[in-house]
């Protein structure tokens, strides 16, 4: 099992509509959760990041996360066609001591389309 | 302004011929990173460093090296590149492992190895 998996899509939604990107991970101790967009030929830029159960909110972007089931969740409200990119889930896992570990896991990414 | 500086950007080389890419950040950043990412396998980890002189592996350290000699760079060296190493590379930098602050990317290089 992939310690953090997305479905890939790709995921296609018309504008203005919710777009809803999955996340599950498998280490039980993940404790920063990252939601990175890369556009096609670019690098990776951070947009949310959740560190504790509970929805967070930043403009049109929500992440969910849910620790018990090992899940976190990025909506994107209002779909714009600029939005178009693939959306990376990262993890970051911590050991009992607090310490990081230094590893920072990504999912594949989720290939998300807004169409006009 | 803050950037993550990599070099090449694009580099077609052959099997065997040692390399390497260079990363450097302007932010003082302790934190630094490489990833490759391959279709459908997303961002793979290599090595990171939590700061000068300390390194460690990430998720696919096989047939790379680095080291961190001064604050600023970061450089992967790929001593005998093969074929499966031919891929997109990130650097990345961060304030520290534990800050919330984001992880800042290079604009990426891309290897092929013939």
């Amino acid at each position: 099992q992939k310690e953090v998996e997305q479905n890939s899509g790709p995921l296609s939604v018309p504008e203005g509509a919710i777009a809803s990107l999955n996340c599950t991970y498998s280490d039980r101790g993940s404790q920063s959760f990252f939601w990175y967009r890369q556009y096609s030929g670019k690098s990776p830029e951070l947009i949310m990041s959740i560190y504790s159960n509970g929805d967070k909110e930043d403009g049109r972007f929500t992440a969910q996360l849910n620790k018990a089931s090992q899940y976190v969740s990025l909506l994107i409200r209002d779909s714009q066609p600029s939005d178009s990119a693939t959306y990376l889930c990262a993890v970051k896992v911590w050991d009992a001591g607090g310490t990081s570990y230094g590893k920072l896991t990504f999912g594949q990414g989720t290939i998300l389309t807004v169409h006009p | 302004e803050a950037q993550v500086t990599q070099n090449p950007r694009y580099l077609i080389t052959v099997t065997g011929k040692k390399l390497t890419v260079t990363c450097s950040q302007n932010m003082n950043h302790e934190y630094m990173s490489w990833y490759r990412q391959d279709p459908g396998l997303g961002l793979r980890q290599i090595y990171y460093s939590m700061n000068v002189e300390v390194t460690d592996k990430g998720d696919v350290p096989e047939g790379y090296k680095v080291s961190r000699k001064e604050k600023r760079n970061f450089p992967l060296i790929l001593e005998s590149p093969s074929p499966n190493q031919t891929s997109l590379y990130f650097c990345a930098s961060r304030v520290t492992l534990d800050s919330n602050q984001p992880q800042h990317f290079g604009d990426g290089t891309r290897l092929s190895i013939l």
